[in-house]
């Protein structure tokens, strides 16, 4: 079974700051992708960028990116300048490819002080 | 704007009770999943239809069931309710069975609280 494992239940850096959020999943897949989502207080699920397995390249997304590290099944995720906006939960979150199924992580509540 | 639409966004009701919870997924996207989110909690995979058929099932309790009708709105049953099942309920659609690029789109979700 694939399991998602955020060990970083909170975390709170300043506005500007750079902020790294760790994820480790564990598959015997090797087609698969990995996503980082924000819950913001609203509720709403963001999707916040991807990363596919078969790309060597980290995904980047302005203000955000990824380190992916495939062979030690590792995915964080750098936000960099950070602004009170990004206050949220960020849930890491994987799936296979062809499976039906995206699993999630436990999450990180991230706090950003002005 | 993930272009899809859940209803109701919120729903009180009482234990023993039963309710349906409604999902239409973005234009063209074939596939509806079904995820429940407890206080602070991670999303637990419920279900997941493919153009009107059931394709792959999680956690769900035997009190909940789901379907998916011809024109792709979702609708997940909630019966004989405890307390227990007060939750976010988010509905997620994407391309096809194997999700296109991979992700998922979400609705802004039904808080259900049960008293």
């Amino acid at each position: 079974a694939q399991t998602v494992t955020q060990s970083q239940p909170e975390m709170s850096v300043q506005e500007a700051e750079t902020v790294t959020l760790s994820c480790t999943y564990d598959t015997s897949e090797n087609n698969y992708y990995l996503f980082w989502y924000k819950q913001p207080p609203s509720r709403q699920m963001i999707l916040v960028i991807r990363q596919e397995a078969y790309k060597q390249q980290n995904a980047t997304e302005n203000r955000f990116s990824v380190n992916f590290q495939k062979a030690a099944k590792s995915f964080s995720l750098k936000i960099s300048d950070s602004q009170l906006g990004d206050t949220a939960m960020y849930f890491c979150a994987f799936r296979v490819q062809g499976a039906q199924k995206l699993v999630f992580g436990q999450g990180t509540r991230l706090t950003i002080n002005p | 704007d993930s272009g899809v639409t859940q209803t109701p966004k919120h729903l009180i009701t009482a234990t023993g009770q039963r309710v349906t919870l409604r999902c239409s997924p973005r234009s063209g996207d074939l596939s509806v999943y079904w995820y429940q989110q407890s206080l602070d909690q991670g999303l637990q995979f419920l279900i997941q239809y493919y153009n009107g058929e059931e394709r792959a099932k999680g956690n769900i309790l035997e009190r909940f069931s789901a379907q998916q009708f011809p024109d792709l709105h979702s609708e997940l049953n909630l019966s004989s309710l405890e307390l227990g099942d007060s939750a976010l309920y988010f509905c997620a659609s994407s391309v096809g069975g194997t999700g296109g690029s991979g992700e998922l789109f979400f609705g802004e979700g039904s808080r259900l609280t049960v008293l």
